[in-house]
């Protein structure tokens, strides 16, 4: 067992790019979760998923982010049309049915929009 | 809506000395769970501490402990014989059902003084 682990762990964009993040969970744990870390900032909850379901979008998910899990296993994570506020840290969690309160966090993704 | 503020932005603790960074939460649900974060610098988030809401005991685990006052909604973490590696952003979350989303603080940002 790796961790949690994500992909690329910094990426740099000029603005108006798509962006794709992945994040690869702990083996067998079906709960995946994505949140958003401001330099300063605690984490933001983005979303999240149970196998392919996606449970809860936060309001902080607009159009222009998008989430995937097609089979319950890894998961992605698109921001289009980027624009400089999505300069972040983005971090991905995952979590076991057998104890779905403890989230385990990967590494995340930096993120920097010029 | 569940919120988690962390006041202290900052605190510092000399090698071996005790520390406490505090938190209070807020939140309608009778069942629900509380947590201490690490994350070191450049490094992954990592879960400290757990409590549950129903259990009146306070979690510890090693050198951490926590005083979980729940009428007054405080949750403060306690680092006995604080050691250099110590040293890292703390945030205090609340998960208020099963596998949901975690709701973080502000963050403390923890020095130890050798």
């Amino acid at each position: 067992d790796t961790g949690v682990s994500q992909d690329p762990r910094h990426k740099i964009t000029k603005r108006g790019q798509n962006v794709t993040f992945r994040c690869d969970p702990i083996s067998e744990h079906n709960r995946l979760y994505w949140y958003r870390q401001t330099l300063g900032q605690g984490p933001e909850f983005l979303t999240y998923f149970q196998n392919e379901a996606q449970l809860e979008k936060s309001r902080l998910l607009s159009d222009r982010f998008s989430a995937e899990r097609p089979k319950g296993s890894f998961s992605t994570l698109e921001i289009q049309r980027t624009e400089q506020g999505d300069s972040a840290m983005y971090l991905c969690a995952s979590s076991s049915r057998g104890s779905y309160n403890e989230q385990f966090f990967g590494p995340g993704t930096r993120l920097t929009v010029l | 809506a569940q919120t988690v503020t962390q006041s202290q932005p900052e605190m510092s603790v000399q090698e071996a000395e005790t520390v406490t960074l505090s938190c209070t939460y807020d939140t309608s649900e009778s069942d629900y769970y509380l947590f201490w974060y690490k994350q070191p610098p450049s490094r992954q988030m990592i879960l400290v501490i757990r409590q549950e809401a129903y259990k009146q005991q306070n979690a510890t685990e090693n050198r951490f402990s926590v005083n979980f006052q729940k009428a007054a909604k405080s949750f403060s973490l306690k680092i006995s014989d604080s050691q250099l590696g110590d040293a890292a952003m703390y945030f205090c979350a609340s998960l208020e059902n099963q596998g949901g989303k975690l709701i973080f603080g502000q963050g403390t940002e923890l020095s130890v003084k050798p």
